[in-house]
């Protein structure tokens, strides 16, 4: 099935800790993205990757890294887990050129 | 901020048209105009888009006012599977690297 997939679909970790969420898509698109939906359903762009190349940083805290090994891969590294990091994280993909993205369906970070 | 104005909430009878407003008064001449949807908790989904000109897909059809100051998103025969936050939003088409800022959208309940 040609999609954006995500791993783990659910993520549950004490505060503190240091996690990764991974996201792949095989529709050969050359940009991808990370977005964070809050509690209150606001949907925030973090990053964009434009072939391995970071394009948004959207003043995100440096505790999140993202990493593009690459133009089909686009991961999201977390360091020191803070309470208000619990969301649901969507990894989406677009081609260059006017045309809808294609979200994957999401992680759901929770931290205790 | 989102440069697009929806209502918070509409109801819609199942098998009926669902009309969706969206009001984008400062769109440039060169940003589209975008439809998603997001259902339940899942990831957002791409629906149609355009710049001037009507358009139409198996799944619903755009039109664009001809000062391109507002649009409206026709779901033709409304199901129950339609019940959905639709998200109408503008940005510049020809590249990828544009990022999407999503508004509050319309919460669209398909009623039995």
């Amino acid at each position: 099935d040609t999609a954006v997939s995500q791993t783990p679909k659910y993520l549950v970790t004490q505060m503190g800790n240091d996690k990764s969420i991974k996201c792949e898509q095989n529709l050969g698109h050359d940009t991808m993205y990370w977005y964070k939906q809050d509690s209150k359903k606001f949907l925030k762009i973090m990053f964009s990757y434009n072939n391995k190349e970071l394009i948004i940083n959207e003043t995100v805290p440096n505790r999140f890294s993202p990493k593009s090994p690459d133009k089909a891969h686009l991961n999201l590294h977390i360091n020191s887990l803070e309470l208000g990091d619990s969301a649901v994280y969507f990894c989406a993909s677009s081609p260059d050129r006017a045309g809808g993205y294609t979200f994957g369906s999401g992680t759901r970070l929770t931290v205790v | 901020d989102a440069k697009t104005t929806q209502p918070p909430s509409m109801d819609c009878a199942e098998g009926r048209a669902a009309n969706l407003p969206c009001n984008h008064s400062t769109i440039s001449g060169n940003e589209y105009v975008y439809w998603y949807r997001q259902i339940h908790s899942q990831g957002p989904q791409y629906i149609i888009h355009g710049l001037k000109n009507n358009e139409t897909n198996e799944m619903a059809s755009l039109i664009i006012t001809e000062d391109r100051k507002s649009s409206t998103l026709i779901l033709p025969h409304a199901t129950l599977r339609d019940t959905a936050v639709y998200y109408c939003i503008v940005r510049p088409g020809t590249s990828g690297t544009y990022k999407y800022i999503f508004g509050t959208g319309t919460r669209l309940k398909v009623l039995a």
